[in-house]
């Protein structure tokens, strides 16, 4: 079955840098796109940007330009999100999903709590 | 960017019977291939959300036909019948048709 499973929560300190990770299981990791996704404590879904492990190619949502960068790694099927020059507005839930055959998240990680405090 | 906009908020609603919710596209959701990338999501309290209904009214493996979706261009509706109690959460439209994707801002489905 189809899983994708997020690395642990991270407290990090303003200005510093996160590497979240999303490592695929239960299909060809190169044959669909990673999604990732913010979600503030209550509030709702923020879509970040994509990356095609199949060839490397990125998107980014205007707003996450400069702020993420995705990588993949095919040998171990792990997608990776670098979250740079944090603040405490980067304070959020951050979830990967895969995109499905009809431009869907047809399966999502667990989420990732990223803390920004000094 | 394509702004999805979903009412009500909240709704409450007795075991058993039935709601909708709307969303709300600002421009029409049909690709230039002639499909509609509306989704439906449920996110329980605590988890992750979960793909409930693809392109306007096709269920997700798995998903009960409770759930219902209907609905063209730029108007969209969820039907839930007969409501149980596992189906408590926010559930969000998204589109899938224009990047950047964008989802509504969710509506609390509370049991009475």
């Amino acid at each position: 079955q189809v899983q994708l499973q997020q690395s642990g929560a991270e407290l990090a300190k303003p200005g510093t840098s996160v590497k979240l990770s999303c490592k695929a299981s239960g299909y060809t990791f190169t044959s669909y796109y990673i999604y990732w996704v913010k979600q503030r404590p209550g509030q709702g879904l923020e879509w970040i940007g994509y990356i095609y492990p199949g060839n490397g190619g990125t998107y980014y949502s205007e707003k996450f330009k400069g702020k993420a960068t995705f990588t993949a790694d095919t040998s171990s099927s792990t997608a990776y999100m670098l979250l740079g020059s944090l603040t405490p507005e980067d304070s959020a839930y951050y979830f990967c999903a895969r995109r499905g055959h009809n431009n869907v998240f047809d399966y999502w990680g667990q989420g990732v709590m990223v803390t920004v405090s000094s | 960017d394509v702004v999805m906009t979903q009412t009500p908020v909240s709704l409450s609603v007795s075991l058993g019977g039935q709601v909708s919710i709307s969303c709300r596209s600002s421009q029409s959701l049909v690709h230039n291939n002639g499909n509609t990338y509306l989704s439906w999501y449920l996110q329980k309290p605590g988890q992750s959300p979960q793909l409930l209904i693809y392109k306007v009214s096709n269920r997700f493996s798995g998903i009960s036909d409770r759930f219902s979706g209907s609905g063209s261009g730029t108007d969209f509706t969820l039907k839930i019948s007969r409501v149980e109690p596992d189906d408590l959460g926010v559930y969000y439209c998204g589109q899938g048709t224009q990047y950047p994707l964008t989802f509504g801002s969710g509506t609390k489905l509370e049991i009475k």
